[in-house]
């Protein structure tokens, strides 16, 4: 069966920091790879995803990068925190194909405190 | 611009009965709808999906329910227990993108 692993489960950074959150997936070859974000009393915000090593689209501009390094690890940048960073960080993974696209298992999430 | 709304950010149920968590959207593009359930500080956990060709698609104490017409879908759970308690998310997504669109979230607390 397919897992998703993030870490950290929680973060605590000052704002201008840089920052790094990682994401795998294990059970699975070739996945889509998904990073949300879901702030304060908001649903959930697409920020990036990827179809491939190396492939990364994103959704809104903003402060934040991402980086596929390997098929089934994706990673979630900054080179300086902001406050509005701030948020609950969601990892999810889906499979490839339309009719598998739809349907992103997400991971347990990171709680990002910027102060 | 939010596609995809719950409209009720909270709903009480009392144990053994219904619970009817409802969901607009927006977008007539959209084809394919998943509602998720999540728990405080984790990930949502896929519950049930229905594609746009079908009005109704059911998994044990799940049922959800589509009317394309009044770009409505509803999750019906019977009966409900104290541990499907949880914020549940209506999303939807069409054949332009990768994204969910997700909704802003129901609360549900069923009392024993």
């Amino acid at each position: 069966s397919q897992t998703i692993h993030q870490w950290p489960a929680t973060l605590v950074q000052p704002v201008g920091s840089p920052l790094s959150l990682e994401c795998t997936v294990e059970g699975t070859s070739n996945p889509n790879l998904y990073w949300y974000r879901q702030a304060a009393g908001r649903g959930l915000q697409l920020l990036f995803y990827s179809v491939g090593i190396g492939q990364i689209s994103s959704e809104v501009p903003q402060n934040l990068s991402a980086s596929r390094p390997q098929d089934r690890q994706f990673i979630l940048s900054s080179k300086k925190l902001l406050l509005s960073d701030s948020g609950f960080y969601l990892c999810a993974w889906s499979g490839v194909g339309r009719q598998y696209t739809d349907t992103q298992y997400f991971g347990p999430g990171t709680r990002l405190t910027v102060l | 611009d939010q596609q995809v709304k719950q409209n009720s950010p909270s709903l009480s149920v009392q144990e053994g009965r219904i619970s009817i968590l409802n969901c607009d959207y927006t977008n007539s593009m959209f084809d394919y709808f998943l509602w998720y359930k999540k728990y405080p500080a984790e990930g949502p956990t896929f519950l049930i999906s229905i594609s746009s060709i079908k009005d109704k698609n059911e998994d044990g104490r799940f049922t959800v329910f589509l009317n394309k017409s009044a770009k409505h879908l509803s999750l019906h759970i019977v009966p409900s227990q104290p541990g499907d308690s949880a914020v549940y998310f209506c999303a939807a997504s069409g054949n332009s993108g990768y994204a969910l669109n997700f909704g802003k979230g129901t609360s549900l607390l069923v009392t024993p």
